[in-house]
């Protein structure tokens, strides 16, 4: 059973840049069976996606915020981490990472990998 | 980039009601969606994926259905457990988005 969880600092000065960690355990982090995603929450607002890498590196990211984000693996630690550079307010939120599939090409016999981090509260505030 | 409109936005319901929540996509997704429930304070859980197959260990009065544009997730008769706030997600061509949720609230 996988398990995921989010570190990093929960306040981030506004034009700075946010930088969060992914720890997974329980698990085979260089499985091909996931793309492993960050997807956001702000207060009282519905879920975000952010970006989402395969194992190999390959990453993608929402457009709206493609130009302020980084998402890195680093197979040797079973880590993958999000950056988000120069936050304003508008990025306070709870950041999740999460193993984001919902098509066929992951899921079989009824089991379609969802695993979560607890969710890590970032604000942005000087 | 696709757009996902889910409505509606919140609604009022019983226990014992049948619920309907739907999202259009901007253009074809196949079946590349799922739908999630969300609970305050705790991450979104994996209710539907590939727009109707039942993920494991849901109840089976959760149901979807669609393809191409328009989807829906079906609540056969609501349960106090039920109340929460649900999500759709596409998942297509490497690019993910959510619908804007759906609150469903004790009338």
């Amino acid at each position: 059973q996988l398990q995921l969880q989010e570190s990093g600092p929960g306040l981030v000065k506004p034009s700075e840049t946010l930088s969060l960690t992914c720890t997974v355990s329980g698990g085979s982090f260089s499985s091909s069976r996931y793309y492993w995603g960050w997807v956001r929450q702000p207060p009282g607002k519905g879920l975000e996606w952010i970006g989402s890498i395969y194992y190999s590196g390959s990453a993608y990211y929402n457009p709206s915020l493609k130009s302020r984000v980084t998402i890195s693996v680093d197979t040797s630690k079973n880590q993958y981490s999000l950056r988000l550079s120069s936050v304003t307010a508008a990025d306070t939120a709870v950041y999740y990472c999460a193993t984001l599939t919902v098509t066929n090409q992951f899921c079989a016999n009824a089991v379609c990998p969802d695993y979560w981090g607890q969710g890590t509260l970032v604000t942005v505030s000087s | 980039a696709i757009q996902m409109t889910q409505s509606p936005s919140s609604l009022s319901a019983s226990v014992g009601d049948r619920v309907t929540i739907t999202c259009r996509a901007s253009q074809g997704i196949g079946n590349d969606l799922g739908w999630y429930q969300q609970k305050p304070g705790k991450a979104p859980k994996l209710l539907i994926y590939a727009a109707s197959t039942l993920q494991s260990g849901v109840p089976s009065r959760f149901s979807g259905s669609g393809s191409g544009t328009d989807f829906t997730l079906t609540i056969s008769s609501l349960q106090p457990e039920d109340f929460a706030t649900y999500y759709c997600l596409q998942d297509y061509n490497y690019l993910w988005a959510f619908g804007q949720g759906t609150k469903v609230e004790i009338k």
